[in-house]
Parts: structure tokens; sequence; C-alpha cells
């Protein structure tokens, strides 16, 4: 079955540590975005790629970093430099267009500790 | 700067009591309007999308209308199964949508 899947589904990070979180989509999608979602705040864009080797800031990405090297692929990395990194990360694709619509992964839950 | 707001934050409703989640927006030209279902600790699931003022869609027990500001997901004899958060979403430009913060709902039998 067509579909995204996240992992890890819980990480843990250190303070001062960087940490990557994995998002890879079978869905042939063109589009992928990564959200970061606080209580009471709803989904707020991280990055976003519409093609292989190319992305964009959302509207937090202070902090984050990613790479699309592979349609397939988009991975988010956490680092140091994010002072609350504490959150619900999701990942999504869709086809060219977000008029589309999304399809979400299951999340990654990440902690510091 | 668009905008989308949803109301109520919470409701709680017993089993079979009909209401109406709200979601408005303020964004320049409309490109279509998406509701999604999300489970605590998963991701969002897509339930509807609406393209045109006056368009409605049914699933089970949810029906979404459509006006040219503002878009309403009806509940109608909700079960506890309906428990959920509700998020409703629009891409005002570009190829990125823009989320409410969502409405919770809870369903108690």
């Amino acid at each position: 079955d067509g579909g995204i899947t996240q992992s890890p589904k819980y990480l843990f990070r250190k303070e001062g540590q960087n940490v990557t979180l994995s998002c890879e989509q079978n869905l042939n999608h063109d589009a992928m975005y990564w959200y970061r979602q606080d209580p009471g705040q709803g989904l707020r864009l991280i990055y976003y790629s519409q093609i292989v080797n190319d992305f964009q800031k959302g509207d937090i990405a202070e902090g984050y970093s990613v790479s699309r090297e592979k349609k397939e692929s988009f991975p988010l990395t956490v680092t140091s430099a994010q002072k609350n990194p504490t959150a619900f990360y999701l990942c999504a694709s869709s086809m060219a267009g977000a008029f589309y619509g999304y399809t979400f992964g299951s999340g990654t839950r990440l902690t510091v500790v | 700067e668009d905008q989308v707001t949803q109301s109520p934050e919470a409701l709680r409703l017993q089993e079979g009591e009909s209401s109406s989640l709200n979601c408005s927006y303020t964004v320049s030209g409309l490109r279509g309007l998406f509701w999604y279902r999300q489970d605590p600790g998963k991701g969002p699931e897509f339930l509807f999308t609406l393209y045109s003022a006056g368009e409605e869609k049914e699933k089970e027990r949810l029906k979404a209308t459509l006006t040219k500001k503002e878009s309403f997901l009806h509940i109608t004899a909700p079960k506890p199964e309906d428990s959920a958060t509700y998020l409703c979403a629009v891409p005002p430009y570009g190829n990125k949508l823009v989320f409410g913060a969502g409405t919770i709902l809870r369903v108690k039998s």
C-alpha cells in the first residue's frame, strides 16, 4: 500500500544534540512538507520541497535543516540551534499543487531530556 | 495576511447530540478548503475537499459546507468514535496549506 512512513515514532534529544527525523513516501508525489504541531497552535510549516534538490523555508525554519536528494525522501534535522524542539513533527506529501491536499505520515514525537 | 480560524476550540457532546464546527478564512482567491480528522498521537486523515461556495460533501455522519467566507462541518447524531481533533486548511498561494488550530471534539456515551 502507498503511504508515508515517519520514523522513529518517539525520539529523545539531549541538550546540544542534533537529531534527524526520517520521512519516506511511495506515492510518487512531487512535493513534501514538514510541519510542527504544538498544543493549541495548529500546524506550522517548517520546510517544504516541490522537486528534488530544491526546498524552501516555511514560517519557522530557524534551527532546522532539510535535504531532498531523492523524490521519496525528505529528512528533517533538528539542530542544537532550535531552542524549544519538544513537539510533534508531521511529514506530508502532495501531488504538484496544494489544492490536491496532503497525505500525512503518522508523526514523530520529539522530547528534549 | 492569510488566516484560518476555527471555532469552538473544544466541543463536548452527548452521543446523538448534533452540532457544527466552524472554519473561517481570510485569503485572497480561495482555491479550495480541506477538512482533516486527527486522532491523538497520529497524523491527520483527509476527510473532504471543497472548491466552490455552495458545495457540500457528506461522509457517514459528517457533512461539510462552504460559503465565500467560511466552512461548516456538521456532525449528525455523533458517536463516541467521532471524538477527535478536526482541522481545516486552505492553500492561499503556491503549494502550501495553511491550517487552523483545530476543534477538539469529545462525544460521551
